[in-house]
């Protein structure tokens, strides 16, 4: 099982917030390791949605924010819409695995 | 723009062996490394490890040694993930992943995905 832990699924209605947590630990965030986070759409390949914690790549509405505090990480969507319904996904180093790892992953529905 | 595209889906026999590519194009092929994430069904992902453009020397993740190959080949700017000795479990999404070390290290494109089926 993954280091980071993400809740199975979130779910809210067009134009709310939501939140998405990656709980990790001192061998990842706690050691100073930085938070990336992926979107995958049904069918199709995950794409770098937030990097470095809060930084957005081109093209990446500001509706997707990113955060980092202790050993957890977040990721906030505002004004839900429904092409955002997907699996989204955390990132990080761990330093005791000597290895990149995902979480566990959070499917977002939009009801 | 940044191209990293994949060959397609393969239907294997548990025994047999398999090599999936990862053609880039749009960007330096020495400067970024490449690496490779398993999706298995309906699960999440998995880092399986990455190879240095510049050495081809390759790093492999815990529980992918022994039956994985990654190599590239420079003239044309291809890495590929070779896989022996299949077994069905093997059956899953193949991503490669262009890998960002110039300040974050993120996984920044993404090529398509190459489902690989083991099936007798």
């Amino acid at each position: 099982q993954s280091v980071l832990t993400q809740p199975p699924s979130v779910s809210g209605a067009p134009g709310q917030r939501v939140t998405i947590s990656c709980t990790g630990s001192n061998s990842n965030f706690g050691a100073g390791y930085d938070v990336h986070w992926y979107q995958q759409l049904p069918g199709t390949a995950p794409k770098l949605l937030i990097y470095g914690n809060n930084n957005r790549p081109s093209g990446v509405p500001d509706r997707f924010s990113g955060s980092m505090s202790g050993t957890s990480g977040s990721l906030a969507i505002s004004g839900l819409l429904a092409e955002d319904e997907a699996t989204y996904y955390c990132q990080s180093y761990d330093s005791s695995l000597s290895t990149y790892v995902f979480g566990t992953g959070t499917k977002v529905t939009v009801l | 723009q940044v191209q990293l595209v994949q060959s397609g889906s393969e239907l294997k026999k548990p025994g047999a062996s398999v090599k999936v590519s990862c053609k880039a194009s749009g960007y330096t092929f020495t400067n970024y490394a490449i690496n490779w994430v398993r999706q298995a069904p309906g699960q999440g992902l998995e880092w399986m490890g990455w190879i240095n453009p510049t050495t081809g020397k390759p790093t492999y993740a815990q529980g992918f040694t022994g039956r994985f190959v990654f190599s590239l080949d420079t003239s044309v700017t291809t890495t590929y993930l070779q896989i022996s000795s299949l077994k069905a479990e093997d059956t899953a999404i193949y991503y490669c992943a262009r890998f960002d070390s110039s300040m974050y290290y993120t996984f920044d494109y993404w090529g398509q995905g190459t489902l690989l089926t083991v099936s007798s």
